[in-house]
Protein backbone atom coordinates (compact mmCIF):
# COMPACT_ATOMS: atom_id res chain seq x y z
CA UNK A 1 0.00 0.00 0.00
CA UNK A 2 1.35 3.70 -0.95
CA UNK A 3 -0.52 4.93 1.77
CA UNK A 4 0.79 7.44 4.14
CA UNK A 5 1.35 7.76 7.77
CA UNK A 6 0.76 10.99 9.99
CA UNK A 7 2.56 10.82 12.95
CA UNK A 8 1.16 11.76 15.87
CA UNK A 9 -2.08 10.14 15.63
CA UNK A 10 -3.45 12.27 18.57
CA UNK A 11 -2.04 16.27 19.17
CA UNK A 12 -3.15 17.63 22.02
CA UNK A 13 -2.08 21.73 22.77
CA UNK A 14 -2.67 24.31 24.31
CA UNK A 15 -4.40 27.80 22.43
CA UNK A 16 -1.16 30.18 21.03
CA UNK A 17 1.44 27.20 20.80
CA UNK A 18 2.78 25.40 17.82
CA UNK A 19 1.27 22.27 16.26
CA UNK A 20 3.68 20.11 14.35
CA UNK A 21 2.62 17.38 12.49
CA UNK A 22 4.64 14.83 10.11
CA UNK A 23 3.46 12.87 6.97
CA UNK A 24 5.88 10.21 5.79
CA UNK A 25 5.01 8.36 2.65
CA UNK A 26 6.86 5.02 0.89
CA UNK A 27 6.71 6.10 -3.47
CA UNK A 28 7.69 9.10 -5.57
CA UNK A 29 5.27 11.73 -5.92
CA UNK A 30 4.02 14.60 -8.31
CA UNK A 31 3.28 16.70 -5.21
CA UNK A 32 1.31 16.13 -1.57
CA UNK A 33 -1.33 18.18 -0.63
CA UNK A 34 -2.91 18.76 3.20
CA UNK A 35 -6.34 18.47 4.12
CA UNK A 36 -8.38 19.57 7.15
CA UNK A 37 -11.43 17.98 8.49
CA UNK A 38 -13.67 18.96 11.14
CA UNK A 39 -15.68 16.57 13.09
CA UNK A 40 -18.89 15.43 10.42
CA UNK A 41 -17.40 17.79 7.77
CA UNK A 42 -16.35 17.29 4.33
CA UNK A 43 -12.03 18.11 3.58
CA UNK A 44 -10.67 21.41 3.26
CA UNK A 45 -8.02 21.52 1.59
CA UNK A 46 -5.16 23.73 3.17
CA UNK A 47 -1.82 23.39 0.91
CA UNK A 48 -0.40 21.50 -2.21
CA UNK A 49 3.26 21.35 -2.39
CA UNK A 50 5.09 19.96 -5.59
CA UNK A 51 8.00 17.58 -5.63
CA UNK A 52 10.30 20.09 -6.65
CA UNK A 53 9.44 22.79 -3.71
CA UNK A 54 11.14 22.45 -0.28
CA UNK A 55 8.35 25.04 1.51
CA UNK A 56 4.99 26.45 1.18
CA UNK A 57 3.75 29.04 3.35
CA UNK A 58 -0.47 29.96 3.42
CA UNK A 59 -0.90 32.47 6.35
CA UNK A 60 -0.24 30.67 10.14
CA UNK A 61 0.45 27.28 7.80
CA UNK A 62 3.86 25.99 6.88
CA UNK A 63 4.82 22.65 5.38
CA UNK A 64 7.80 21.58 4.40
CA UNK A 65 8.64 18.49 1.97
CA UNK A 66 11.94 16.06 1.86
CA UNK A 67 11.52 13.95 -0.96
CA UNK A 68 14.72 12.61 -0.40
CA UNK A 69 12.93 11.24 3.05
CA UNK A 70 10.06 10.63 1.63
CA UNK A 71 8.10 12.85 4.40
CA UNK A 72 6.28 15.84 4.79
CA UNK A 73 5.56 18.48 7.53
CA UNK A 74 2.70 20.78 8.44
CA UNK A 75 3.26 23.11 11.19
CA UNK A 76 0.32 25.42 12.47
CA UNK A 77 1.83 28.51 14.21
CA UNK A 78 -0.28 30.44 17.04
CA UNK A 79 -2.75 27.46 17.19
CA UNK A 80 -6.52 28.62 17.75
CA UNK A 81 -9.48 26.67 19.33
CA UNK A 82 -10.87 26.52 15.71
CA UNK A 83 -7.93 25.15 14.52
CA UNK A 84 -9.23 21.57 16.21
CA UNK A 85 -9.68 19.37 13.51
CA UNK A 86 -8.19 16.32 11.55
CA UNK A 87 -5.89 16.66 8.59
CA UNK A 88 -4.36 14.76 6.52
CA UNK A 89 -1.70 14.66 4.16
CA UNK A 90 -2.89 12.84 0.43
CA UNK A 91 0.11 11.94 -2.53
CA UNK A 92 -0.16 12.17 -5.36
CA UNK A 93 1.86 10.13 -7.85
CA UNK A 94 0.58 12.02 -10.57
CA UNK A 95 -0.57 10.99 -14.00
CA UNK A 96 -3.67 9.14 -14.02
CA UNK A 97 -2.89 7.29 -10.53
CA UNK A 98 -4.87 7.83 -7.53
CA UNK A 99 -3.92 10.14 -4.89
CA UNK A 100 -3.25 8.27 -1.43
CA UNK A 101 -4.71 10.07 1.76
CA UNK A 102 -2.74 8.98 4.88
CA UNK A 103 -4.44 8.24 8.46
CA UNK A 104 -4.74 11.15 9.84
CA UNK A 105 -3.85 13.54 13.08
CA UNK A 106 -6.78 14.52 15.33
CA UNK A 107 -5.40 17.93 16.35
CA UNK A 108 -6.82 19.30 19.67
CA UNK A 109 -6.27 22.75 20.94
CA UNK A 110 -7.44 23.34 23.88
CA UNK A 111 -8.33 27.60 24.86
CA UNK B 1 -8.41 27.18 -9.51
CA UNK B 2 -10.24 24.05 -11.28
CA UNK B 3 -13.22 23.00 -8.84
CA UNK B 4 -15.29 19.89 -8.43
CA UNK B 5 -18.68 19.90 -7.29
CA UNK B 6 -20.24 16.80 -5.81
CA UNK B 7 -24.03 16.71 -4.73
CA UNK B 8 -25.84 16.40 -2.76
CA UNK B 9 -23.63 17.06 0.54
CA UNK B 10 -26.12 15.61 2.90
CA UNK B 11 -28.56 12.48 2.12
CA UNK B 12 -30.83 10.39 4.43
CA UNK B 13 -32.34 7.57 3.16
CA UNK B 14 -34.72 4.34 4.16
CA UNK B 15 -33.00 1.19 3.93
CA UNK B 16 -33.74 -0.51 0.70
CA UNK B 17 -33.56 2.46 -1.06
CA UNK B 18 -30.45 3.41 -3.67
CA UNK B 19 -29.00 6.20 -3.54
CA UNK B 20 -27.01 8.47 -6.53
CA UNK B 21 -24.39 11.55 -5.62
CA UNK B 22 -23.31 13.32 -8.61
CA UNK B 23 -19.64 14.48 -9.06
CA UNK B 24 -19.13 17.51 -11.51
CA UNK B 25 -15.82 18.67 -12.95
CA UNK B 26 -16.78 22.86 -13.29
CA UNK B 27 -14.44 24.16 -15.93
CA UNK B 28 -11.96 21.49 -17.05
CA UNK B 29 -13.01 17.98 -18.88
CA UNK B 30 -11.79 14.76 -16.34
CA UNK B 31 -11.17 11.48 -18.38
CA UNK B 32 -11.08 10.02 -15.38
CA UNK B 33 -12.65 10.50 -11.51
CA UNK B 34 -11.94 8.34 -8.44
CA UNK B 35 -14.69 7.76 -5.65
CA UNK B 36 -13.37 7.57 -2.32
CA UNK B 37 -15.36 6.82 1.29
CA UNK B 38 -14.54 7.62 4.58
CA UNK B 39 -15.96 5.06 7.59
CA UNK B 40 -16.04 7.53 11.03
CA UNK B 41 -12.56 8.48 12.45
CA UNK B 42 -10.96 6.23 9.55
CA UNK B 43 -9.01 7.46 6.99
CA UNK B 44 -10.23 7.92 2.86
CA UNK B 45 -10.10 4.67 1.19
CA UNK B 46 -10.80 4.44 -2.40
CA UNK B 47 -13.26 2.63 -3.86
CA UNK B 48 -13.32 3.03 -7.80
CA UNK B 49 -11.62 5.00 -10.80
CA UNK B 50 -14.56 5.77 -13.12
CA UNK B 51 -13.33 6.28 -16.60
CA UNK B 52 -15.45 7.98 -19.05
CA UNK B 53 -16.95 6.08 -21.57
CA UNK B 54 -15.59 2.48 -19.92
CA UNK B 55 -16.25 0.32 -17.12
CA UNK B 56 -15.33 1.68 -13.71
CA UNK B 57 -11.94 -0.19 -12.06
CA UNK B 58 -12.91 -1.34 -8.41
CA UNK B 59 -10.66 -1.58 -5.80
CA UNK B 60 -10.62 -4.90 -4.14
CA UNK B 61 -13.26 -5.49 -1.64
CA UNK B 62 -15.76 -2.98 -3.16
CA UNK B 63 -19.36 -4.64 -4.52
CA UNK B 64 -19.37 -3.70 -8.06
CA UNK B 65 -22.69 -3.96 -8.12
CA UNK B 66 -24.10 -2.16 -5.25
CA UNK B 67 -21.91 0.47 -5.46
CA UNK B 68 -22.71 1.64 -9.35
CA UNK B 69 -20.24 4.19 -11.59
CA UNK B 70 -21.58 5.95 -14.44
CA UNK B 71 -19.05 8.49 -16.10
CA UNK B 72 -21.37 9.15 -18.96
CA UNK B 73 -19.54 12.49 -20.13
CA UNK B 74 -16.17 13.99 -19.56
CA UNK B 75 -17.57 16.72 -16.86
CA UNK B 76 -20.22 14.16 -14.70
CA UNK B 77 -19.23 10.86 -12.77
CA UNK B 78 -22.20 9.59 -10.89
CA UNK B 79 -21.97 7.22 -7.65
CA UNK B 80 -25.38 5.05 -7.01
CA UNK B 81 -25.33 2.95 -3.61
CA UNK B 82 -28.00 0.51 -4.20
CA UNK B 83 -30.22 -1.14 -2.14
CA UNK B 84 -28.71 0.99 0.95
CA UNK B 85 -28.06 -0.63 4.32
CA UNK B 86 -26.96 1.41 7.38
CA UNK B 87 -23.41 0.03 7.29
CA UNK B 88 -23.70 1.84 3.93
CA UNK B 89 -23.51 5.01 5.97
CA UNK B 90 -20.33 6.99 5.49
CA UNK B 91 -19.04 9.77 3.79
CA UNK B 92 -18.35 9.61 0.45
CA UNK B 93 -15.80 11.81 -1.73
CA UNK B 94 -14.86 12.13 -5.81
CA UNK B 95 -12.05 13.60 -7.01
CA UNK B 96 -11.12 14.36 -10.90
CA UNK B 97 -7.58 15.37 -12.41
CA UNK B 98 -7.42 18.42 -14.09
CA UNK B 99 -5.28 17.35 -17.48
CA UNK B 100 -4.19 21.23 -18.25
CA UNK B 101 -1.05 22.29 -16.61
CA UNK B 102 0.16 20.09 -13.74
CA UNK B 103 -2.49 17.27 -13.59
CA UNK B 104 -3.12 17.67 -10.30
CA UNK B 105 -6.21 16.22 -8.65
CA UNK B 106 -8.96 17.94 -6.65
CA UNK B 107 -11.77 17.34 -4.40
CA UNK B 108 -15.09 17.55 -3.93
CA UNK B 109 -16.70 18.55 -0.99
CA UNK B 110 -18.29 15.16 -0.14
CA UNK B 111 -21.39 13.38 0.56
CA UNK B 112 -22.28 12.29 3.81
CA UNK B 113 -24.95 9.17 3.39
CA UNK B 114 -26.99 8.40 6.82
CA UNK B 115 -28.96 5.32 5.87
CA UNK B 116 -31.89 4.65 8.42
Amino acid sequence: SQQGEEDPQALSIQEGENATMNCSYKTSINNLQWYRQNSGRGLVHLILIRSNEREKHSGRLRVTLDCSKKSSCLLITASRAADTASYFCATDPGGYQKVTFGIGTKLQVIP
Amino acid sequence: GAVVSQHPSRVICKSGTSVKIECRSLDFQATTMFWYRQFPKQSLMLMATSNEGSKATYEQGVEKDKFLINHASLTLSTLTVTSAHPEDSSFYICSARDPQGAFEAFFGQGTRLTVV
